[in-house]
């Protein structure tokens, strides 16, 4: 079955700092990519999502991630963190049955 | 309007009670789905809709009842349920089930947090 896999479960950074969440997927089936963000108390949104073309995928709120077909990765990445970026973070994939399948999800906590 | 409303926003309930869960969006999406989302776990798929028919039932056991209306309206009928069914229970909806297009993307709720005592 397809999957994806989110090895950090918890984050810890300070104001500023450089965020990397990884992100990887199983081989097989189409491959189409999205990271959401979960705010406390909040709902889910899509911060970005790759389905075909540039491998750099840029999103809302100053985010991007890499397609890298070689690595089986998908990282969300952004240069400099704030404390309202404090959130749960989702990979997920779309499978061959159009499901959106998330991975265990990354608590990434700033600290002003 | 690009919500997705979910009502009620907090349920608690008896093993015994019957209950519904309500979603609506306005956004002429023919996809509409139920999460289920335990505690510190990611979303796990239940049901989704397509043009207003059950396209996926992710052998959810019968006491979660889904119903599809209309377009615009999603509820899941709850029905005996188990302590261990607590959860928040997340609608989402979609242009189409595909959300092939680039500025296709899956709408979430807020949410419903249900408990079962």
């Amino acid at each position: 079955a397809q999957s994806v896999s989110q090895h950090n479960h918890h984050v810890i950074l300070s104001e500023a700092a450089s965020l990397e969440l990884g992100c990887n997927y199983s081989y097989g089936g189409t491959v189409n990519l999205f990271w959401y963000v979960q705010y406390p108390g909040q709902h889910l949104q899509l911060l970005l999502k790759y389905f075909s073309g540039d491998p750099l995928v840029k999103g809302i709120k100053g985010f991007e991630a890499e397609f890298i077909k070689s690595k089986f990765s998908f990282n969300l990445r952004k240069p400099s963190v704030q404390w309202s970026d404090t959130a749960e973070y989702f990979c997920a994939r779309m499978d061959s049955s159009y499901k959106l399948i998330f991975g265990s999800g990354t608590r990434l906590l700033v600290r002003p | 309007d690009t919500e997705v409303t979910q009502t009620p926003k907090h349920l608690v309930m008896g093993m015994t009670n019957k209950k519904s869960l309500k979603c609506e969006q306005h956004m002429g999406h023919r996809a509409m789905y139920w999460y289920k989302q335990k505690a510190k776990k990611p979303p796990e798929l239940m049901f989704v809709y397509s043009y207003e028919k059950l396209s996926i039932n992710e052998s959810v056991p019968s006491r979660f009842s889904p119903e599809c209306p209309n377009s615009s309206l999603l509820n899941l009928h709850l029905h005996a349920l188990q302590p261990e069914d607590s959860a928040l229970y997340l609608c989402a909806s979609s242009q189409d089930r595909g959300l092939f297009t680039t500025n296709e993307k899956l709408f979430f709720g807020s949410g419903t947090q249900l408990s079962v005592l």
